[in-house]
């Protein structure tokens, strides 16, 4: 079992390059998340995706895009990355049965330089 | 806004001690949950409590939820090298039908053998 599947685990990217943190999921969710972790400010979500088709602004969406290309694929873009963007990224696939559980990727390691 | 407050930040113990770290919020949540985060790796659901007053017993963690349902606890007996990492609380957003979670900003705990 896959489970959440994010490519790529570590990115060093210079100011102003972009690129795409690619996600998927085996689970049939029908909702999925990107989450940036930094320290001592936990899990913050910058965009989410209840359902496929559609796309939500979390707390921090400045700088980033998102797209869900299916129900197995949600994307997130940092058309132009800035230092301030340095973080952990966890894509998240939502179960939302009798309660909300979530499952997490690995994280993807990004560093702008 | 609902805000989940984890306390304390960061606990360095021995091996064998037994340790608490708190879940605390002035809303009332339809569930809590707990997460716990290996170096490198994103987190992992650990249990979901519901009722007000219900504890949960996962081994050596013992979860409780607040009769209030606005705090939760978790308490490890005899803690080993192996509880190592973050643990964090969440639970769903009440406002619409998003199924978004909150999370704490996490307990980092080291144990020392």
């Amino acid at each position: 079992n896959a489970g959440v599947t994010q490519t790529p685990k570590f990115q060093v990217l210079k100011t102003g390059q972009s690129m795409t943190l690619q996600c998927a999921q085996d689970m049939n969710h029908n909702s999925m998340y990107w989450y940036r972790q930094d320290p001592g400010m936990g899990l913050r979500l910058i965009y989410y995706s209840a359902s496929e088709g559609t796309t939500d602004k979390g707390e921090v969406p400045n700088g980033y895009n998102v797209s869900r290309l299916n129900k197995r694929e949600f994307s997130l873009r940092l058309e132009s990355a800035a230092p301030s963007q340095t973080s952990v990224y966890f894509c998240a696939s939502i179960f939302r049965g009798w309660n909300t559980e979530a499952f997490f990727g690995q994280g993807t390691r990004l560093t702008v330089v | 806004t609902q805000l989940l407050e984890q306390s304390p930040q960061f606990l360095s113990i021995q091996e064998g001690e037994n340790l608490t770290v708190y879940c605390n919020s002035s809303s009332v949540f339809s569930s809590l949950q707990w997460y716990r985060q290996e170096p490198g790796e994103g987190p992992v659901l650990l249990v979901t409590v519901v009722t007000g007053g219900e504890v949960k017993k996962l081994k050596r963690l013992t979860f409780q939820f607040g009769d209030a349902r606005k705090d939760s606890s978790l308490h490890i007996t005899a803690a080993q090298p192996g509880d190592t990492g973050l643990y964090l609380c969440a639970g769903p957003n009440s406002s619409g039908n998003t199924g978004k979670l909150i999370f704490g900003q996490g307990t980092t705990l080291q144990v020392k053998p």
